[in-house]
């Protein structure tokens, strides 16, 4: 069974970067069948897709972060990261690592999220 | 960036009864290649990361109950929960995968009466 789960600091100060880990199990992340995608939540607020990975480490990103994101593959860990830099306080939100369904674009399953806080 | 938007905001009904919510796209997502909608739903339970309900805007994930159902076509889609139940109190999203970035509505919270 395919399982994901978010990790990393859950508090960032202003201008400073964000980083998460999502380790995956049940399914190796380089398999030449799922993509695997970046999704946060501001409180009280939709989703918002922040972007995807392949297997083969070709990215997409949301064009309003693409200056600030880096999504990477770490293929002997079987996870995958998420660098956001010049964090501020419209960065705290919900972060969801979720798949992306053999490249098709909609996400399942997800993580459980982890809340991360941008403040000083 | 194509807009999602659903209505209503939230949405009481009784149990039993059927529950509609819409969502809106501000620009077609059904492709004249393939003749697909790229739509999906998704169900958002209190402290849960949403679960994928319903993909090109009317194919049922495999496990997810009959009551669901999605239609629409283009810019108009409906999910329909055609006998409420209990468990099915969440807040619902629709997303659209037509074209990057994959947004999003802004989720319809569904109650029980």
């Amino acid at each position: 069974q395919l399982q994901l789960q978010e990790s990393g600091p859950g508090l960032v100060k202003p201008s400073e970067t964000l980083s998460l880990i999502c380790t995956v199990s049940g399914a190796s992340i380089s398999d030449s069948v799922n993509y695997w995608a970046w999704i946060r939540q501001p409180p009280g607020k939709g989703q918002q897709w922040i972007g995807t990975i392949s297997y083969s480490g070709t990215t997409y990103y949301n064009p309003s972060l693409k200056s600030r994101i880096s999504i990477s593959l770490d293929t002997s860990k079987n996870q995958f990261s998420l660098k956001l830099t010049s964090v501020t306080a419209a960065d705290t939100a919900v972060y969801y690592c979720a798949t992306d369904v053999r490249g098709n674009r909609w996400f399942d399953p997800w993580g459980q999220g982890t809340l991360v806080t941008v403040s000083s | 960036d194509i807009v999602m938007t659903q209505s209503p905001d939230s949405l009481a009904v009784s149990l039993g009864e059927r529950a509609t919510i819409n969502c809106k796209s501000s620009q077609s997502v059904l492709s004249s290649s393939n003749n697909k909608n790229y739509l999906a739903w998704y169900q958002q339970k209190p402290g849960q990361p949403p679960k994928l309900l319903i993909y090109w805007a009317s194919t049922r994930e495999s496990g997810v109950p009959d009551r669901f159902s999605g239609s629409g076509s283009g810019t108009d889609f409906t999910l329909t929960i055609s006998s409420l139940q209990a468990e099915d109190v969440a807040v619902y999203y629709c997303q659209q995968y037509y074209a990057i970035p994959y947004n999003f509505g802004q989720g319809t919270k569904l109650e029980i009466e």
